[in-house]
């Protein structure tokens, strides 16, 4: 099956800086990649999502990029807020299915 | 609101005892999914529905687990016999999947369970 790795678990950025999430995956079949933010006590929620037949995808502050050959995707950050602080999880889908990673737990310090 | 509704949110157990824990999806989302998520895990795979039927259920952990959807919209996921190490969040999420759609899942907020 998918094997999905996050790196880092851990990132601590000043306010105003960019924060970046890297992920690989090995399932050359993946097709989607989602990135989850999940703040304490909830549920993961959408923020951005790619198909592997584009590159980049920006929305606002958030983008992703994803090298399918190499397979792997990162989610970027800019001009982060303490509001941003959370923990992200990054998923590649091969078809009905979601594997994730292990999660990157973000701290956004004022 | 119309998102995911799981409940209980908090069922604290004792070893052996039996539990349900019961997910009501988006009203119209044909795909159902049960995640196990650890302290400092990302969501761990259990069971995915398509409708009343389980299509994969391959990440059910063993036979003490084991989940319905008897009416294509409510799912329960049961579990026998609890153990400590059957203690986690229990994430449910649903996605409207056909043509043009995304995939997205949206979640609930989860249904913690505490054996002891």
């Amino acid at each position: 099956g998918e094997n999905v790795e996050q790196h880092p678990s851990t990132l601590s950025v000043q306010e105003g800086d960019s924060a970046v999430i890297k992920c690989t995956y090995s399932d050359s079949a993946s097709n989607y990649f989602p990135w989850y933010k999940q703040e304490l006590g909830k549920g993961p929620q959408l923020i951005i999502d790619i198909r592997s037949n584009v590159g980049e995808k920006k929305d606002q502050r958030i983008a992703v990029t994803l090298n399918k050959t190499a397979k792997h995707f990162s989610l970027h950050i800019t001009e982060t807020q303490p509001e941003d602080s959370a923990v992200y999880f990054c998923a590649a889908s091969p078809g009905n299915q979601f594997y994730f990673g292990t999660g990157t737990s973000l701290t956004v310090i004022p | 609101g119309a998102g995911v509704s799981q409940t209980p949110s908090n069922k604290v157990t004792e070893k052996g005892k039996y539990v349900e824990l019961r997910c009501d999806p988006i009203s119209g989302h044909t795909a159902l999914y049960w995640y196990r998520q650890s302290l400092g895990q990302g969501p761990e795979f259990l069971i995915y529905f398509q409708g009343t039927g389980a299509a994969d259920d391959s990440g059910l952990p063993n036979d003490r687990f084991f989940a319905v959807r008897p009416e294509g919209s409510v799912s329960t996921l049961k579990i026998q016999r609890t153990e400590r190490g059957d203690s986690a969040v229990y994430l449910c999420a649903s996605s409207l999947r056909g043509r043009g759609n995304t995939g997205e899942l949206f979640f609930g907020e989860g249904s913690r369970l505490t054996v002891l």
